[in-house]
Order: structure tokens, then sequence, then C-alpha cells
């Protein structure tokens, strides 16, 4: 049962547009919401985060926001570079320190 | 800031042989993890550990055991490598707030 979902494998923009990345989750317990982007043979590496008693987190050119009564999550890139083209993970906790993580979505920014 | 080192970093076994990936932190951060890459299933906890000899399971836990003696050291042992195991393995600590994970470079092991 996947707790944590994207649903788009892929996504491809041009540069200077904005990417947006979408994630649903289904457990309600969940409290704590993250991003992570990952390069090809890189560990994945901490974007931005988001707590439940917040919509909205922004870090310079990335901005989470959150819909608790929808159970969605997304990332806004503005504008998108060559550089932010990478596996892109959101993942979710609750109480206890097990982080679960989405399958990915591929953003390729196009020059 | 945070270090970690994963040994090996790469390692082609036969079936059945058992195997240990190590996982080094230069630091004294409390929580470690071992998570599984694949294709098509994102990254998956197999093991986590909040201390000195004090582990919890993760989502695909079976065929893996993990052991922290050290505050620096986080082994992950295949008793009896499996096909199924060949995956990217990648070793994270805690360093600052809730959920944000440092993660090492990844072990690649391929199961033959």
């Amino acid at each position: 049962d996947q707790q944590v979902k994207q649903n788009s494998p892929s996504l491809s923009v041009q540069e200077g547009r904005i990417s947006i990345l979408n994630c649903d989750y289904t457990n309600s317990m969940f409290d704590y919401f993250l991003w992570y982007k990952k390069y090809p043979a890189e560990g994945p590496t901490f974007l931005i985060s988001i707590s439940s008693i917040k919509d909205k987190n922004e870090d310079g050119r990335f901005t989470v926001f959150l819909n608790k009564s929808a159970k969605h999550l997304s990332l806004h890139i503005v504008p998108s570079q060559p550089g932010d083209s990478a596996v892109y993970f959101c993942a979710a906790k609750g109480g206890s320190e097990k982080l679960v993580f989405g399958k990915g979505t591929k953003l390729t920014v196009n020059p | 800031d945070a270090g970690i080192t994963q040994s090996p970093r790469h390692k082609v076994t036969e079936t059945g042989t058992p195997v240990t990936l190590r996982c080094h932190q230069t630091e004294n951060h409390r929580y470690m993890y071992w998570y599984r890459q694949d294709p098509g299933h994102g990254l998956r906890l197999i093991h986590y550990s909040y201390g000195v000899k004090d582990t919890d399971k993760g989502e695909v836990s079976d065929g893996y055991s993990v052991s922290r003696s050290k505050t620096e050291d986080f082994l992950l042992t295949l008793e009896s490598a499996t096909s199924s195991q060949t995956s990217v393995y990648f070793c994270a600590i805690r360093p600052r707030g809730p959920g944000e994970l440092f993660f090492g470079e990844g072990s690649r092991l391929t199961v033959l």
C-alpha cells in the first residue's frame, strides 16, 4: 500500500518557466513533509520541508504548498533552471522517525 | 558539515553469500538509516537506528539485519544474498530537523 504517491514519473519544462511537482499521501497521521532532489550517481539531498501546521513554505526559488484536506502537496520551482534537472522525491513522516518516500518525478528543464 | 562514508561503494556477489555494507559518520548523530533505491520503487526504508544497539525495522526489512555497536558505525547485513537484493543502498543520518536526512553516496550491490 503506497502511502506517498507521485503520479507523474516525468516532467519537462522550459528554462525560466515554472515547474510544478505534485505529491499525494494517504496516511492522515503524517505531519511533516519534505522534498528531496537526486542527481544520477549521488545520494538524495534535502530541499525543503513543511509542517502540517502550515500551508506554505518558501525558500528562494522553491515553494512547497500543503493542502491537508486534499492530502496533497506540491513543489513549485520558479524560475526553473537547467541545473534543476534531477529526480525529485516527496517524503512524509508521522510520529516516528520513519520517513516514507514517493517513487520520484524526473524533472527535465530544457534550455 | 556532516560526513558519511559508505563501503564498499560497489560489490558483485553470488546468490547465497553473506554481504555486509558499512556506514560511517564523522560526527555523533543519533539517528542513522539504511534505504534502498530501485527503479519504479523510489527509496524504501530497510532499518534505522536511534542509538547504540537501538534499531527498528522499516518497510522492507525482510532478509536484512543491522547492528550499531558504536555511534559512528551502522552496519547492514544480508545473511544470504538473493538476486532481489540487487539494488543501490543509501545510508543516511539526521543532522538537523525532523526528516531532514543527509545521505551518503550509495553502495551499488549486484547479486548474481
